[in-house]
């Protein structure tokens, strides 16, 4: 469903740790699923992508990983890097377009 | 290749004005989306065109709002009488066909409306 956020929940990581982004989807129709990456005064950025049929997939410093039995999408980045610093939003579809449900995001820092 | 393409980056309005906010989709997309972000949100859908075609409008406010994609040139995004709640980020993305497995939405840098 739709949600309202005040502020952004927000991530510290350190310089070259692992990060862990999660997110609750709302429609167990929902077939494919899709990160995207957001800087300050850009539009959102592709990142990775995983259809429902799949548990897990692996891209460049990014795994998503998806639960459909509670609804639970993460996102991890392996040695994250100041440029790695955005909002990361996962979003969902279930009609076959790109006319995608959001989640409300969250904000990642990257400490040096 | 030029991606996809908005304009005006940044709109500023009065209350009771026109807004036009325009959208040039990747060279041979056909298809066209629409969503509009507050702060601190995700963004949230819209409107879906294909050319000259209003597919799924369910996301667009009962008035003032309307969207065209013609058959020549960009698709735009028209508020009238705008408002101080109207203010926000709007975003467009396209993509050559519906959702398929070896293609991919490329949105845009967006519009940001201030009514002022």
């Amino acid at each position: 469903g739709e949600s309202v956020g005040l502020h952004l929940p927000t991530l510290s990581v350190q310089e070259g740790d692992n990060s862990i982004i999660n997110c609750a989807y709302s429609n167990s129709a929902s077939d494919y699923f899709i990160w995207y990456k957001q800087e300050s005064g850009k539009g959102p950025q592709f990142i990775i992508d995983i259809r429902s049929n799949m548990d897990k997939r692996q891209g460049q410093r990014v795994t998503v990983l998806l639960n459909k039995t509670v609804k639970h999408l993460s996102l991890q980045i392996a040695a994250t890097q100041p440029g790695d610093s955005a909002v990361y939003f996962c979003a969902e579809d279930s009609s076959g377009t790109y006319k995608y449900i959001f989640g409300t995001g969250t904000r990642l820092k990257v400490l040096a | 290749n030029a991606g996809v393409m908005q304009n005006p980056r940044h709109l500023v309005r009065r209350r009771g004005q026109e807004a036009r906010l325009r959208c040039s989709p990747v060279k041979g997309h056909s298809h066209v989306y629409w969503y509009r972000q507050l702060p601190e949100e995700g963004l949230k859908f819209m409107v879906y065109l294909q050319k000259e075609n209003i597919i799924d409008e369910s996301g667009m406010p009962k008035e003032r709002f309307s969207a065209e994609f013609p058959k020549e040139g960009p698709s735009i995004l028209r508020i009238q009488q705008v408002v101080r709640g109207d203010s926000a980020a709007y975003f467009c993305a396209s993509s050559p066909t519906t959702r398929g497995p070896d293609t991919e939405a490329f949105f845009g840098q967006g519009t940001r409306l201030t009514v002022v």
